[in-house]
């Protein structure tokens, strides 16, 4: 069946330019789950959504990192006035249940570069 | 949720067992060993994860020791394609659903 699917794949933009990041879930899947990962480093996680409700956004590394997953399904992780130190992987990852010991299973990222 | 300690890398013969270790010695009761590798240029993939029994899937095994402050995960005949970073997360299985990843080990498979 189909697995997590992020687009784009790869993004390059300005410093300043806003970018979106889209990922589609697991069909059915509750839980989404973004993370950040630069070169080099485990993925760093951002924000989780519980369907629609964002319930924990402790890691968004400043105010200009939004998500929003309005319908319970898709989720778009949106950077403004990008920066270089935004350069990185950008995961989303996906599970069935609510809470547990469930695996979250992964996209393959999308590759954000700044110049 | 408990840190992890593992090697930065490690190297493994094409077919024979790579064993995996990952020191946790600050996990709380309710807090599971979770294995995820990393292939070069994808998403980390979950493989297996344990409470305080041994568990094994078809893909490895995971072996936690009787204090549960360390656990290996065992690829029992390894392949070139196994060739990943391998991060041991541990996690509470409650309301803390994030992964806290590491550097993770490098496991190399040399044919």
């Amino acid at each position: 069946g189909a697995g997590v699917s992020q687009s784009p794949r790869y993004k390059v933009a300005k410093r300043g330019q806003d970018v979106a990041l889209r990922c589609d879930p697991i069909s059915g899947h509750v839980s989404l789950f973004w993370y950040q990962q630069a070169l080099g480093q485990g993925p760093e996680f951002l924000t989780y959504f519980q369907n629609e409700a964002q319930l924990d956004k402790s890691g968004l590394p400043s105010d200009r990192f939004f998500a929003e997953r309005p319908e319970g399904s898709v989720s778009t992780l949106k950077i403004q006035r990008t920066q270089q130190e935004d350069s990185a992987v950008y995961l989303c990852a996906s599970s069935l249940a609510l809470a547990g010991s469930n695996e979250q299973f992964f996209g393959p990222g999308t590759r954000l570069t700044v110049l | 949720d408990a840190k992890t300690t593992q090697p930065p890398s490690m190297d493994c013969a094409e077919g024979r067992a790579a064993n995996l270790p990952c020191n946790h010695s600050t996990i709380s009761g309710n807090e599971y060993v979770y294995w995820y590798r990393q292939i070069h240029s994808q998403g980390p993939q979950y493989i297996i994860h344990g409470l305080k029994n041994n568990e094994t899937n078809e893909m490895a095994s995971l072996i936690i020791t009787e204090d549960r402050k360390s656990s290996t995960l065992i690829l029992p005949h390894a392949t070139l394609r196994d060739t990943a970073v391998y991060y041991c997360i541990v996690r509470s299985g409650g309301s803390n659903y994030k992964l806290t990843f590491g550097k993770g080990t490098l496991l190399t498979v040399n044919p």
